[in-house]
């Protein structure tokens, strides 16, 4: 079985501040981690992920997350958040050829 | 295009009745997922399908049941609609193969309202 928790449901932060929105998984095999984004009134869409290599993962509009086996965790963060990532974030998890587990999502409110 | 489309977008219907959700897909992807999403609770898988002679439920399949028509294109049924099955349905997409393992490709959604 696998699982998702993300803690925070909700966080606020001022525009241009850094953010981190945590997430820890659980899984008995190997897994591949995601981050999707959901844009006010949207679809989700991927944001980054990791299958393999490297630990650490960024996407094209600055977002950056880390692999760390040890602690089960997969952390999003961003060293300056604008207005346009106002979202809410969620965190899945896919081990081996399982179907994908979503956390419940972390609203990100940006503070102008 | 939109690689995966959902419709009707919006509906509004009323306890009892039969509702249809559609689902299409132009990505050649052989699993396709049907997800609600409610405030605090993420996305809770409804039923998926590998291909088109594999349906499963998922961990919320009470009230709902699928038809996958076609590779493309499946569709999620309320039989007898109830006030608690208001909310987002997502439909998605992926495919086994490549580096893209398990990386799901989602429609706008559905918003439906059970009176």
């Amino acid at each position: 079985a696998q699982s998702v928790t993300q803690l925070d449901s909700q966080v606020p932060v001022f525009e241009e501040a850094p953010v981190e929105l945590r997430c820890n998984y659980s899984s008995s095999v190997s897994v591949y981690l995601f981050w999707y984004v959901q844009y006010p009134n949207q679809g989700l869409q991927l944001l980054l992920k990791y299958l393999s290599g490297s630990t650490l993962v960024e996407s094209i509009n600055g977002f950056e997350a880390e692999f760390n086996k040890s602690q089960t965790s997969f952390h999003l963060r961003k060293p300056s958040v604008h207005i346009s990532d106002t979202a809410e974030y969620f965190c899945a998890v896919a081990g081996g050829y399982q179907k994908v587990t979503f956390g419940t999502g972390t609203k990100l409110q940006v503070i102008p | 295009d939109a690689d995966v489309t959902q419709t009707p977008r919006n509906r509004i219907t009323k306890t009892g009745k039969r509702i249809m959700l559609e689902c299409s897909q132009t990505k050649g992807h052989d699993r396709m997922y049907w997800y609600r999403q409610d405030p605090g609770l993420g996305l809770r898988l409804i039923y998926y399908s590998f291909d088109v002679k594999d349906i499963n439920k998922g961990e919320i399949s009470d009230g709902y049941s699928v038809s996958r028509q076609a590779q493309a294109k499946f569709s999620l049924s309320l039989e007898s609609a109830i006030p608690n099955q208001t909310a987002l349905y997502f439909c998605a997409t992926s495919d086994l193969t490549g580096m893209g393992r398990n990386e799901q490709f989602f429609g706008p959604g559905t918003r439906l309202t059970v009176l």
